[in-house]
């Protein structure tokens, strides 16, 4: 049973380029969240997928934006990108949208922004 | 506001030691979880535990437990007989119900890097 997936693992770019990150959730799980982990702190919350829509969003500027599509599989895309959104990009799955449904996580997508 | 906060940045103990981590919780919600995470080298969060703001039964699993104390708002998890396997950051969360889709974001504290001395 596949947990979750994300893809690139690595990620070098330049300030003002654009970026895509991709999840695949668990299997069977249908809502997908995004978290930015700068180093030394905990998972920031970006926003959670559910349905193929954007259900809730932490405090990220509009740069930030994603996608789910129709089997649940989720991106990250953030334009503009500035040296301070260098950092772990991690995608989690659960089973259904509500705050009690742990979520799995995978093992992140590290950023480095030059 | 919600927020987490997790006094302990770093502890380090000798092998086979019991160690408490510390978890203090805020929020204006009757209705809220609580849980533990823990972060391998490798970076991948591991679920460890789920409490939901109704049940303040300690819970026991193997070696770890945790007291949950709604009085002090607080959300303590205890590793006995610690192992250098246990060496990680774990992080203490909160979530809440927000509007009528019940979607919901998980509030990390900063995690406690804990380190385990053979």
């Amino acid at each position: 049973d596949a947990g979750v997936t994300q893809s690139p693992t690595h990620l070098i770019k330049t300030r003002g380029q654009q970026v895509t990150l991709r999840c695949s959730p668990k299997s069977g799980h249908d809502t997908v969240s995004w978290y930015q982990q700068a180093l030394g702190q905990g998972p920031q919350f970006i926003f959670q997928y559910y349905e193929e829509e954007e259900r809730q969003r932490g405090n990220f500027p509009d740069r930030f934006s994603g996608h789910q599509f129709p089997n649940y599989s989720s991106e990250l895309n953030v334009n503009a990108l500035l040296l301070g959104d260098s950092a772990l990009y991690l995608c989690a799955s659960s089973l259904v949208a509500g705050p009690n449904s742990p979520l799995h996580f995978g093992n992140g997508t590290r950023l480095t922004v030059t | 506001a919600q927020k987490v906060t997790q006094a302990q940045t770093e502890i380090s103990v000798v092998e086979k030691e019991d160690v408490t981590l510390d978890c203090v919780y805020e929020t204006r919600d009757t209705t809220y979880y609580l849980f533990w995470y823990k972060q391998p080298p490798s970076g991948e969060l591991v679920f460890l535990i789920r409490r939901n703001s109704f049940d303040e039964q300690n819970e026991i699993s193997g070696r770890y437990s945790w007291n949950f104390q709604k009085s002090t708002s607080s959300f303590n998890f205890t590793i006995t007989a610690s192992q250098v396997v246990d060496s990680a950051v774990y992080f203490c969360a909160l979530s809440e119900a927000i509007g009528p889709s019940s979607a919901s974001k998980i509030i990390f504290g900063s995690g406690t890097r804990l380190s385990i001395r053979p």
